[in-house]
């Protein structure tokens, strides 16, 4: 099956410091990854749809400066969080379909992110 | 606008008997449906979907769901419950006509298996 990867698997970081999560798709191409938030015990808020090779479109509410993001190629979106506060802390995901399962996301291992 | 409710934070089921997780939807057209299954500390895990055709959907693991259009509902099924089932289980919808790709996802269920 489709395989997705995340990468660092978590990040400690002080305020005030930016930190860089990277999505790879491992086996298939992808022009549209996206990005969720989970807080503990709650579900994913979407963040944003990361397009390739154009400007991602962010949900109502998401701060588009603070988390940014960067799909420079067909396998890999990125999302910065910049000047980041202990409230930024969370569980990143990223998912993918790949072209030919348009109905199937795959979903990477996620990223945990602790702000200090 | 879409929407997915999961009415159970948490379902407590024996080992071997029948589990259900219920979920109904709301969208403006037609649903695309999903269950994803979460371990801790994990991404998410396909189970299955309904996107036409039977309205019993199986899946992985032995699950199967619903699709109920007259009730709105999706909810995830399994005949025989394992303690390894126990994790946090997602459904989640996509409107037929959104091109975007985009889930919205409903609050979770907890599935506590004990021996």
């Amino acid at each position: 099956g489709a395989v997705v990867s995340q990468h660092p698997s978590w990040v400690i970081c002080k305020s005030g410091t930016s930190v860089k999560i990277e999505c790879r798709s491992l086996d298939f191409q992808a022009t549209t990854m996206f990005w969720y938030r989970q807080f503990p015990k709650q579900s994913l808020m979407l963040m944003a749809t990361s397009n390739e090779g154009s400007k991602a479109t962010y949900e109502q509410g998401v701060e588009k400066d603070k988390f940014l993001i960067n799909h420079a190629s067909l396998t890999l979106s990125t999302l910065t969080v910049t000047s980041a506060h202990p409230e930024d802390s969370s569980f990143y995901i990223c998912s993918a379909h790949p072209p030919s399962l348009v109905h199937e996301q795959y979903f990477g291992p996620g990223t945990r992110l602790t702000v200090t | 606008a879409q929407s997915v409710a999961q009415p159970e934070d948490q379902v407590n089921v024996a080992e071997g008997n029948p589990l259900t997780v219920k979920c109904t939807y709301s969208v403006s057209g037609n649903p695309y449906l999903f269950w994803y299954v979460q371990y801790p500390n994990r991404g998410l895990q396909f189970l299955l979907k309904y996107i036409t055709g039977d309205n019993l959907v199986k899946g992985s693991y032995g699950f199967e769901a619903e699709f109920n259009k007259s009730q709105t509902s999706f909810h995830l099924k399994k005949p025989s419950a394992l303690v390894s089932d126990s994790a946090l289980y997602f459904c989640a919808v996509r409107d037929i006509g959104d091109s975007s790709y985009k889930l919205i996802f409903g609050s979770g269920t907890r599935l506590l298996v004990r021996p």
